[in-house]
């Protein structure tokens, strides 16, 4: 079935740095890959999402790459603060009905 | 814009008896909504698929006849967690696919916290 692998599952960096999470996907059909941004208890929020036509996309300090040949995507976050502490989760789909696979999440925290 | 509300935000019930969860679309009509379900420090795994006017697409491992999915109109679609146990505790989040976009994004409810006691 469909499979989505993320990575790494902590990160812990300083305020300013960047931080980097990647994630593979199985089904060579899909062509949506949204990134989440989750805080204990309440829903995910869209922080940014490419389609398959497009190799790269960039939202102020957010950038997302893809490589289709290779099914790997990577969330990008530059100069960080402590706001951004949070869960963050991959997703691919877009094809049957459009239904998205989750990554396993990846707990990040910036510390000040 | 593209509001989804669930109801009711948390609940809790006896073992052995049902619960409902309503997902609705606020401001636009949904043909396709989804229903995960999310375990504490886990991640968010795929219910089902629900069709308004058709039956559910339920995952792999997922019983059909436990957890019954009704989407009787283009803005609202039900779980309802049969004869409910303990290991049915979770976090439900639905999520709704705007019918009028083109757009894959789907936006999710504040989710739905099952205590089963």
């Amino acid at each position: 079935g469909e499979n989505v692998e993320q990575h790494p599952s902590t990160l812990s960096v300083q305020e300013g740095d960047s931080a980097v999470i990647k994630c593979t996907y199985s089904d060579s059909a899909s062509n949506y890959f949204p990134w989440y941004k989750q805080e204990l208890g309440k829903r995910p929020q869209l922080i940014i999402d490419i389609r398959s036509n497009v190799g790269e996309k960039k939202d102020q300090r957010i950038a997302v790459t893809l490589n289709k040949t290779a099914k790997h995507f990577s969330l990008h976050i530059t100069e960080t603060q402590p706001e951004d502490s949070a869960v963050y989760f991959c997703a691919a789909g877009g094809n049957q009905g459009g239904k998205l696979i989750f990554g396993q999440g990846t707990e990040l925290s910036v510390k000040p | 814009g593209a509001v989804v509300s669930q109801h009711p935000s948390w609940v809790i019930c006896k073992s052995g008896t049902s619960v409902k969860i309503e997902c609705r679309s606020l401001d636009f009509q949904a043909t396709t909504m989804f229903w995960y379900r999310q375990f504490p420090k886990q991640s968010l795994m795929l219910m089902a698929t629900s069709n308004e006017g058709s039956k559910a697409t339920y995952e792999q491992g997922v019983e059909k006849d436990k957890f019954l999915i009704n989407h009787a109109s283009l803005t609202l679609s039900t779980l309802t967690v049969t004869s409910a146990h303990p290991e049915d505790s979770s976090f439900y989040i639905c999520s709704a696919r705007d019918s009028g976009s083109a757009s894959n994004e789907q936006y999710f409810g504040p989710g739905t916290r099952l205590t089963v006691t």
